[in-house]
């Protein structure tokens, strides 16, 4: 009965080829993330949906792209990997006052890159 | 900007001792949450404790408990009789109100505690 689900758990990609990362949810939140967490490091959110409204924090790379064609997905975009950006990818939902909701993570996705 | 400290990179004790993971946050905000999450080795965070910047009372969930002091601005979270499952990586984590006009929508994490604990 999982709730946030990310596909595949792990991903190998070439340098340079163009990778998506997917995520999907069964709880009907409104709101879905994307963080980005390097070896040993915290979660960095790279952006979030609000329903259809895309927010990209300042900082993301413009590499890095998201998509959310319904309620229930929202997929994470690469469009040419580097070797900086291998790491662990974290969606995760909330519902529509999500900064006082807790946070429901899927099990992540350990993107390597050749 | 919106900035949470946990200095403690890592921790290892023996089993049944007790331990306290301390967190240290910065905000201008009057309105915010404090989070903790678990990370065990399988990868994914879970939700352990949220708190009201409004709400000072401690917590206490069986064997874990939180002292919120916002004189000190911690948040500092303790588990009593640890266990080998207990090992993981503990996220502290704040959350701002958007409608206060300030700070970012998702959570900021401290850079997490790494808990050892040995049999």
């Amino acid at each position: 009965d999982a709730m946030v689900i990310q596909n595949p758990r792990y991903q190998v990609t070439q340098f340079g080829k163009p990778v998506t990362l997917s995520c999907s949810q069964t709880l009907n939140h409104n709101v879905m993330y994307w963080y980005q967490q390097k070896s040993s490091q915290a979660p960095k959110l790279l952006f979030h949906y609000y329903d259809k409204d895309f927010n990209n924090e300042a900082d993301t790379p413009d590499n890095f792209q998201s998509r959310r064609p319904n309620t229930s997905f929202c997929f994470l975009d690469i469009r040419s990997p580097g070797l900086g950006d291998a790491a662990m990818y974290l969606c995760a939902t909330s519902t529509e006052d999500g900064y006082n909701q807790p946070q429901h993570f899927g099990d992540g996705t350990r993107l390597s890159i050749l | 900007a919106q900035k949470v400290t946990q200095a403690q990179t890592e921790i290892s004790v023996v089993e049944k001792e007790d331990v306290t993971l301390d967190c240290v946050y910065e905000t201008r905000d009057t309105t915010y949450y404090l989070f903790w999450y678990k990370q065990p080795p399988s990868g994914e965070l879970v939700f352990l404790i949220r708190r009201n910047s409004f709400d000072e009372q401690n917590e206490i969930s069986g064997r874990y408990s939180w002292n919120f002091q916002k004189s000190t601005s911690s948040f500092n979270f303790t588990i009593t009789a640890s266990q080998v499952v207990d090992s993981a990586v503990y996220f502290c984590a704040l959350s701002e109100s958007p409608y206060s006009g300030g700070g970012a929508d998702g959570l900021t994490f401290g850079k997490g505690t790494h808990l050892i604990i040995q049999p």
